[in-house]
């Protein structure tokens, strides 16, 4: 299975910080990543797809980049309903993976 | 737009099976998509266990496909998990889920917790 390691594991930021996660795949996966938000209690909201394009209603301060095995996610200018847990998935191949997960938290 | 329910006991014995359905309304369990479950142990990350199309296509995670059978009812216009022998490291919230361009559309997710 392809391992997804997300990193920092968590973050402190303020309200208009410049936030960046980034994702590593063990292998190749082109552009077959997607980043996902959670907030406690509730599913995962889908952010970006395909690396860097932006999922419908997501605000344009999100976004992502990357291709091969290096992937990065970044707020540009963090709000406070961006206090969450962001996860990277692959669906380049089988099984799926997810990362292992990024806290973002109230500096 | 299209919304996805899951539903099932919430308490499952050690050693029995785990079986959920998720309800799929405003759209059609028969368009071009993946129909996927995901689980959440308690204050843990996201596992995918698996997905089925509306031909019967099935993929599974192999950590858990000796166990796992995802089945599609297109009459109901549901999927359903079904996860057997299971312990402890099984309780998680069970999320269904659509995926198209990734995993765009999510059910609230079911707590089920595997105890005697």
């Amino acid at each position: 299975a392809i391992q997804m390691t997300q990193s920092p594991s968590s973050l402190s930021a303020s309200v208009g910080d410049r936030v960046t996660i980034t994702c590593r795949a063990s292998q190749g996966i082109r552009n077959d990543l997607g980043w996902y938000q959670q907030k406690p209690g509730k599913a995962p909201k889908l952010l970006i797809y395909a690396a860097s394009s932006l999922q419908s209603g997501v605000p344009s301060r999100f976004s992502g980049s990357g291709s091969g095995t290096d992937f990065t996610l970044t707020i540009s200018s963090l709000q406070p309903e961006d206090f969450a847990t962001y996860y990277c998935l692959q669906d380049y191949n089988y099984p799926q993976t997810f990362g292992q997960g990024t806290k973002v938290e109230i500096k | 737009q299209v919304q996805l329910q899951e539903s099932g006991p919430g308490l499952v014995k050690p050693s029995g099976t785990l079986s959920l359905t998720c309800a799929v309304s405003g759209g059609s369990i028969s368009s071009s998509n993946w129909w996927s479950w995901v689980r959440q142990p308690p204050g843990k990350g996201l596992e995918w266990i698996g997905e089925i199309y509306h031909s019967g296509s099935t993929n599974y995670n192999p950590s858990l496909k000796s166990r796992v059978t995802i089945s599609v009812d297109k009459s109901k216009n549901q999927f359903s998990l079904k996860l057997s022998s299971v312990t402890a490291a099984d309780t998680a919230v069970y999320y269904c889920a659509r995926r198209f361009w990734g995993i765009d559309i999510w059910g609230q997710g079911t707590m089920v917790t595997v105890s005697s």
